[in-house]
């Protein structure tokens, strides 16, 4: 059974600092992992990731993968309080567009 | 990215009658929309793959009679919670597939409670 795990569950961490979130997973037939970022309503795209060692990035958020340990690490630098949210990975496979997302890393940043 | 809309945003209805969620691709046409379910402080889980102009593709637990998808057009797909009852209480929230590649765009949701 494909299972996608997120670490930690919840952060709280200052303005300023730079967090590390991660996800391992575990999908047959794997095609890709995508990171949403959810505040209150439905979550908004940041990255989708298919190719192994190669960091994608927008703004103070970057993303990369390792397809032979089975995990991604979403990195935000320099937090601040819109960066609070619940952030989400999930993984994709070959059979469709179905996404099987993990439990999600709640994320606070305080001033 | 696709524009999605959902509606109604919120709805509470009380037990035993059926409750009609609308989702909406307003930019392109979608063959395929997911439906997702999301209990408080837990993570999205997908429902069913709703399919233009065929049968849904539930996914296991979820019952078909129950939760009754129609996809009748290219841009609108609506999922019935029938019968409700105090448990179907959750936020259901849809996805279209992007065109290119393989993410996806939610809705903004819909808040289900059933008293």
């Amino acid at each position: 059974e494909d299972k996608v795990v997120q670490s930690p569950l919840s952060l709280v961490v200052h303005e300023g600092d730079t967090v590390t979130l991660n996800c391992s997973y575990e999908v047959t037939n794997f095609r890709s992992l995508l990171w949403y970022k959810q505040e209150k309503k439905a979550p908004t795209f940041l990255f989708m990731l298919t190719s192994s060692g190669i960091e994608k990035k927008s703004g103070r958020l970057s993303s990369i993968l390792d397809k032979k340990e089975l995990f991604s690490i979403l990195n935000i630098t320099a937090t601040q309080t819109g960066d609070s949210a619940v952030y989400l990975c999930a993984g994709n496979s070959n059979s469709g567009y179905a996404l099987n997302f993990g439990k999600g890393t709640s994320l606070l940043v305080t001033p | 990215g696709a524009v999605v809309s959902q509606h109604p945003s919120w709805v509470i209805c009380k037990s035993g009658t059926s409750v009609k969620i609308e989702c909406r691709s307003l930019d392109f046409q979608a063959t395929t929309m997911f439906w997702y379910r999301q209990f408080p402080k837990q993570s999205l889980m997908l429902m069913a793959t709703s399919n233009e102009g065929s049968k849904a593709t539930y996914e296991q637990g979820v019952e078909k009679d129950k939760f009754l998808i129609n996809h009748a057009s290219l841009t609108l797909s609506t999922l019935t919670v029938t019968s409700a009852h105090p448990e179907d209480s959750s936020f259901y929230i849809c996805s279209v597939p992007g065109l290119a590649s393989y993410e996806q765009y939610f809705g903004p949701g819909t808040r289900l409670t059933v008293t």
